[in-house]
């Protein structure tokens, strides 16, 4: 099946610093990637997702990046904010099955 | 719609009790996953179903555990007889891939702790 990397586990920024999360994974076929984003208590819910054609997409302050050829992807946050503080979890996820093989997940922590 | 609706939103039981988890996914959705999330093992597949029908179970941990969905809006994860490793929230996701929606929109989760 389908195995998801990501590094760092724990992130400290300064506020107004940037964040960069990297995700590996090991499975050709996958053709979505997603990240969400979980705060203390909450539910993950998504924040970006990129699919396998496209090579880069943003969203106001966070933009994901693609790699297919190395099977990566990553994540960055700009201009950090305290509200950024949360679990963020990287995901993949072959065409066909729909499901979702998840991260371990990356502890971002904004100090102000 | 109201999302992902869970229930309980909590639950302490005892050693050795039947645990009974529900969901009811956003109306028309047909794709519904059941995760389990704890420190150790991350966010875990479950299993998910698509029209109701179970596709892939490889998640489920051991025969004590068991889901059901018996129709479009409900769904069910049983622990029996449960232990405390059991211990975890439980998040039901719902999703739609056939409209073009494949997010997996998450329900609040179940906080599940067995003494």
């Amino acid at each position: 099946g389908e195995n998801v990397e990501q590094h760092p586990s724990t992130l400290s920024v300064q506020e107004g610093d940037s964040a960069v999360i990297k995700c590996t994974y090991s499975d050709s076929a996958s053709n979505y990637f997603p990240w969400y984003k979980q705060e203390l208590g909450k539910r993950p819910q998504l924040i970006i997702d990129i699919r396998s054609n496209v090579g880069e997409k943003k969203d106001q302050r966070i933009a994901v990046t693609l790699n297919k050829t190395a099977k990566h992807f990553s994540l960055h946050i700009t201009e950090t904010q305290p509200e950024d503080s949360a679990v963020y979890f990287c995901a993949a996820s072959r065409g066909g099955d729909y499901k979702l093989s998840f991260g371990a997940g990356t502890t971002v922590t904004v100090r102000a | 719609d109201a999302g992902v609706i869970q229930s309980p939103r909590h639950e302490v039981t005892e050693m050795g009790q039947e645990v009974t988890l529900r969901c009811k996914p956003i109306s028309g959705h047909d794709y519904l996953f059941w995760y389990r999330q704890t420190m150790m093992r991350g966010l875990e597949l479950l299993i998910y179903f698509n029209n109701n029908v179970p596709i892939d179970d490889s998640g489920m941990p051991e025969d004590r555990f068991s889901a059901k969905m018996p129709n479009a809006s409900f769904s069910t994860l049983k622990i029996q007889p449960s232990e405390p490793r059991d211990s975890a929230v439980y998040f039901c996701a719902s999703s739609s891939p056939g409209l073009g929606a494949v997010e997996q929109f998450f329900g609040p989760g179940t906080r599940l702790t067995v003494l």
